[in-house]
């Protein structure tokens, strides 16, 4: 049973770098055609995709949050992270990370529980 | 960018009623919908894929339906446990979209 666990500290400074590290346990993240991919929720809102790597280092990610989002992935360790720069309130939210398939039907199959990350100095 | 219009953004039903949401792309998106649920304080959790394929596992009295940009989600009597959260999610372009979300509750 795959399962996946977000990482990192819940409260950030405005202008800082937000940074978190999802680790997979119950399979290899390098195993499999598979995208590993950050979501986030707002309070009381609806979810957002971030973006997206895949096993070889490929990334994707949404184009409104492009030019601060960077995901890398340490296969060595199981692990891939999400660092978002620049952060303001409006990045306050509760963070997913979750398993996409890559060979098709495309779905989010795996979601880590989740963490909340407040921008706030 | 794909936007996907859910409605209503919240009901009310009894136990035992059917319960139906839609989901509207703003454009032709074939059959690659997903619906979550996502119960307070827990991450969402795959229903159906694929528009009307149910993830095992999952209760047959969710369905879905449609293709191309209308989409039906049924929850075909509803039980107390299934108070949550219900998200529809397109993903025939990036980004993957969700749509706003519609609160089911117990009347």
């Amino acid at each position: 049973q795959v399962q996946l666990q977000e990482s990192g500290p819940g409260l950030v400074k405005p202008s800082q770098t937000l940074s978190l590290t999802c680790t997979v346990s119950g399979g290899s993240i390098s195993s499999g055609s598979y995208y590993w991919s950050w979501i986030r929720q707002p309070a009381g809102k609806g979810l957002e995709w971030i973006g997206r790597i895949y096993t070889s280092g490929s990334t994707n990610y949404n184009p409104s949050l492009k030019s601060r989002v960077t995901i890398s992935v340490d296969t060595s360790k199981n692990q891939f992270s999400l660092k978002l720069s620049s952060v303001t309130a409006a990045d306050t939210a509760v963070y997913y990370c979750a398993r996409e398939g890559a060979a098709g039907p495309y779905y989010f199959d795996y979601w880590g529980q989740g963490t909340l990350v407040t921008v706030s100095s | 960018d794909i936007q996907m219009t859910q409605s209503p953004s919240s009901l009310s039903a009894s136990v035992g009623d059917r319960v139906t949401i839609t989901c509207q792309a703003s454009q032709d998106i074939s059959n690659y919908l997903n619906w979550y649920q996502q119960k307070p304080g827990k991450a969402p959790k795959l229903l159906i894929y694929d528009a009307s394929n149910l993830e095992t596992g999952v209760p047959s009295r969710f369905s879905g339906s449609g293709s191309g940009t209308d989409f039906t989600f049924t929850i075909s009597s509803l039980q107390p446990e299934d108070i949550a959260t219900y998200y529809c999610q397109q993903y025939d372009n990036l980004p993957p979209a969700f749509g706003g979300g519609t609160k089911v509750e117990i009347k």
